[in-house]
């Protein structure tokens, strides 16, 4: 079945610090991708996303690019602000099924100190 | 335009109750979709609606069910209450592609259920 996996966290950055989480995947079909992000007490936002190979995401200063080679969607900020903590989510659909279904990663719970 | 709406927002159950759980999508979506968010098992999705008729169901007990109705509208119900069953329940909704390509789906804040 289809998969999507990212590192755990915690990650604890100081604020201006790069920020890399990592996500791979694995879809039974061609899927889009896509990253979202969950504010403390909040639901699920969209961040950004991909729908086809070599595909850059970009949104607040966030990027990501579709590696189909690498099965790869990794999330890429040059300075993170502590205002962008949060936990983030990589999850996938595959396009053109009929279906709604996004499959989700477990979570990387972003923190950014002053 | 009013976002996603869920209620409750909270809700506090004990073991063997049933609990129904509400969304409003955003206004023109047609597609609802429920989600489970636990910290062991992440988000799982639960089933999605479209045109008051189940699209698509993910792996859960029978005791979780939902329906839609004619205004977009949508309910979840689950019976006989677990203490697994514990969790941040969240619903989204998307506008229906004809095509086949992926609409952003939007989500509500959830309801955070807590079993006794």
């Amino acid at each position: 079945g289809d998969s999507v996996t990212q590192m755990e966290g915690p990650v604890t950055l100081s604020e201006e610090a790069f920020l890399t989480i990592n996500c791979t995947y694995t879809a039974t079909g061609y899927p889009s991708l896509f990253w979202y992000v969950q504010y403390p007490g909040e639901g699920l936002q969209l961040l950004l996303k991909a729908t086809k190979a070599d595909d850059k995401g970009s949104n607040k200063g966030f990027e990501a690019t579709y590696r189909k080679e690498t099965t790869s969607f990794h999330l890429e900020k040059g300075s993170v602000q502590v205002s962008d903590s949060a936990v983030y989510f990589c999850a996938l659909i595959i396009s053109g099924a009929g279906s709604y279904q996004l499959t989700f990663g477990k979570g990387t719970k972003l923190s950014v100190i002053p | 335009k009013a976002g996603v709406t869920q209620t409750p927002r909270y809700l506090i159950k004990t073991r063997g109750q049933q609990v129904t759980l509400s969304c409003s999508p955003i206004s023109g979506h047609r597609s609802v979709s429920w989600y489970q968010q636990t910290p062991g098992q992440g988000l799982q999705f639960l089933f999605e609606y479209f045109s008051e008729t189940q699209r698509n169901k993910g792996n859960f007990p029978g005791r979780f069910s939902g329906r839609q109705f004619s205004n977009s509208r949508s309910e979840m119900n689950v019976s006989t209450l677990e203490l697994g069953d514990s969790a941040l329940y969240l619903c989204a909704s998307s506008t229906h592609s004809t095509s086949g390509s992926y609409n952003e789906q939007f989500f509500g804040p959830g309801t955070r259920l807590t079993v006794l």
